[in-house]
Parts: structure tokens; sequence; C-alpha cells
């Protein structure tokens, strides 16, 4: 079963823009990671936050995690064409032996 | 450091077959898994492995075995390959801490994999 949800499904906007994708998830959660996959490659990690931060910064990278809610958010600032690729949200959950990723989120970028 | 290798890169089985896909990693890294990635979907957990010789199954395992003889290696098998494991298939390893993976994964380029 799926623990994470990301929101919206596809995502297009114009070079230099921000871009923000939601992750909703079902169970209480260790940390929550956010995956970058460029087409027909391997998932290249971006981010790590525990359940204890609200929100962390890498580069033009922020994510924010709302534990009451149960969901944490990805925002690029200063998109480039670079960025396009798909995003995933990963949850490690229980035991923190398995993470589940959601579904994903398509990000286009436009030069 | 290569990281985590896979190969092959693209495999064609019929129902049936057998076959292995192999995956190794050079991070000294304790724990290993392997995904799915069906079109659209995010990725499945099939099997993990905390250490050599110590395996367990993840969400989606059945057609599958695994085993870990070393640290560096986690083989996949396909034991009887169905049209439904057509699929992407992703190795990965990653540190962890008291057998808890809070730390990144580290992912393999993927192996293509369609059965007819």
């Amino acid at each position: 079963s799926q623990q994470g949800e990301e929101d919206p499904q596809a995502l297009s906007i114009q070079e230099g823009e921000n871009a923000t994708m939601n992750c909703s998830y079902k169970t209480s959660i260790n940390n929550l990671q956010w995956y970058r996959q460029n087409s027909g490659r391997g998932l290249v990690h971006l981010i790590l936050i525990r359940s204890n931060e609200r929100e962390k910064h890498s580069g033009r990278l922020r994510v924010t995690l709302d534990t009451s809610k149960k969901s944490s958010s990805l925002l690029i600032t200063a998109s480039r064409a670079a960025d396009t690729a798909s995003y995933f949200c990963a949850a490690s959950t229980g035991s923190a032996r398995q993470l589940t990723f959601g579904s994903g989120t398509q990000l286009t970028v436009l030069p | 450091n290569a990281g985590v290798t896979q190969t092959p890169k693209f495999q064609v089985l019929k129902t049936g077959q057998s076959m292995t896909l192999q995956c190794a990693q050079d991070m000294n890294h304790e724990y290993m898994s392997w995904y799915r990635q069906d079109p659209g979907m995010g990725l499945r957990l099939i099997h993990y492995s905390v250490g050599a010789g110590i395996t367990d199954q993840g969400e989606v395992p059945n057609g599958y075995n695994v085993s870990r003889s070393t640290t560096e290696d986690f083989p996949l098998r396909l034991l009887s390959a169905a049209p439904s494991q057509t699929s992407v298939y992703f190795c990965a390893s990653s540190r962890q801490t008291s057998g808890r993976i809070d730390n990144e994964q580290f992912f393999g380029p993927g192996t293509r994999l369609t059965v007819l």
C-alpha cells in the first residue's frame, strides 16, 4: 500500500518560478525522504527530514513537515530546466527497516 | 567508488523462464533492498536485507527470492517469470544504525525487464 501520496501528479512551470509538491502519509513516521528521478534513471536522494524536525533547507530546496496533518511539502525555488524530473516522497515507519514510496509528482520546467 | 551497480540493464524473458538480477555495492552498506517500479507509480519494496545472511520480505515478495552471502552483493531471483513481473527493478543500499535505516538510500541505475 502507498504510504505517501503526492500532489499534484503533474506540474508544469516556467523557468525561474517556484515549484511546490505535497506529500501526505497515513501513519506515524520516523523520517520522510524526498528523491528525484530523471527519465530512465535511478533515484537520487534530495533531503531527509526527521519526525522531530519542522523545516529543512538544502540549496534551493526547502522541505517542511507537519506531523499533525501527516503531510510534507517540497519547495524548489528559482527552478531551472534541469529540475525537470519526477519527485517522490518516501516514508520510514515502524521498525524503520522499510521505505514506502509515493506515486510521485512529474515536474516539467519550461525554458 | 562505483556506488550501486546493477546488471543487466535490459532483459527479455519468456513466461516460465528464471533469471537472476545482480546488484553490488562498494560502500560497505549493511542495508540493501530491491524495488520494482511500474509505469506511473512509485517504487514498491520486494525484499530487503539488514546484513549478510539476513533477508526479509517487503510489500510485494511473491515470485522473487533473495539471498545475501556477502555485504557487497544482493541478487534477486525470478523463479518462474510471469508477464506481471514486467517492470523496472531498482536495487538500493544504505547505512544503518542499530538496524534502522535513518539515512539516504543510494540507488542503482535499474534493470528494465520484459516478460513475454
